[in-house]
């Protein structure tokens, strides 16, 4: 089975808040991020957590951890048409080379 | 601003062809990962390195080689391109230490005929 997972798809209306979930098998990661890609393009990091935090704030984007149930979430508040991408969930797995573990990814498409 | 960059956008080639994808970073990264993303799959990660002349192999490395002989350049080689070998590859590098945050290039669409 997959180590880190997410829904393929989510749509929400603009101005909606929009909750991307992912949930992972190990917990050996001390950090866990959030990755957006446009159509065409490379993969942006929008933000990280470090393990030992519940929650993170960053304008419209709000991590959340919940290490027990191994789950982690991505808000994004007053969802706009320019957030339609797709979302990765990414862990560290506790490489000590750089590598990332990431999901497969979820298309967020908001309607105007 | 870190900058990562690939050679190509976009890249046809023959069936059979040696293919070359190279990716330069301009912040001194140590480590360097070359993927690939195809629909549904998500990334899967073919090749990284974490030093100059170092390498070590990702989840799918077969029909793939690589070479690092500047820490700023990590390349990517098709010995013999197939088909199957279409997708778009994406580069990647971090610091060694830290958060280990990836940043990526624009990505190279590669289409094999």
């Amino acid at each position: 089975g997959e180590d880190v997972e997410q829904s393929l798809f989510l749509s929400v209306r603009e101005g909606d808040s929009s909750v991307i979930n992912c949930t992972y098998t190990d917990s050996s990661s001390t950090y866990l991020y959030w990755y957006k890609q446009e159509p065409g393009a490379g993969l942006q990091l929008l933000t990280y957590i470090f393990s030992n935090m519940d929650m993170k704030q960053d304008q419209r984007l709000t991590v959340l951890l919940n290490k027990k149930d191994k789950h982690l979430s991505l808000r994004i508040a007053d969802t706009q048409t320019g957030d339609s991408a797709i979302y990765f969930c990414a862990l560290n797995r506790g490489s000590t080379l750089g590598r990332l573990y990431f999901g497969r990814g979820t298309q967020l498409t908001v309607w105007p | 601003d870190v900058k990562v960059t690939q050679s190509s956008r976009y890249l046809v080639k023959r069936t059979g062809e040696k293919v070359f994808l190279e990716c330069v970073q301009d912040m001194d990264h140590e480590n360097m990962f070359w993927y690939r993303q195809d629909p549904g799959l998500g990334l899967r990660l073919i090749y990284f390195s974490y030093d100059v002349k170092m390498k070590e192999k990702g989840d799918i490395p077969e029909g793939y080689s690589v070479s690092r002989e500047k820490k700023e350049r990590f390349s990517l080689i098709l010995e013999s391109a197939s088909t199957n070998q279409t997708s778009m590859y994406l580069c990647a590098s971090t610091w060694a230490g830290g958060a280990n945050e990836q940043f990526f290039g624009p990505g190279t669409r590669l289409t094999v005929l």
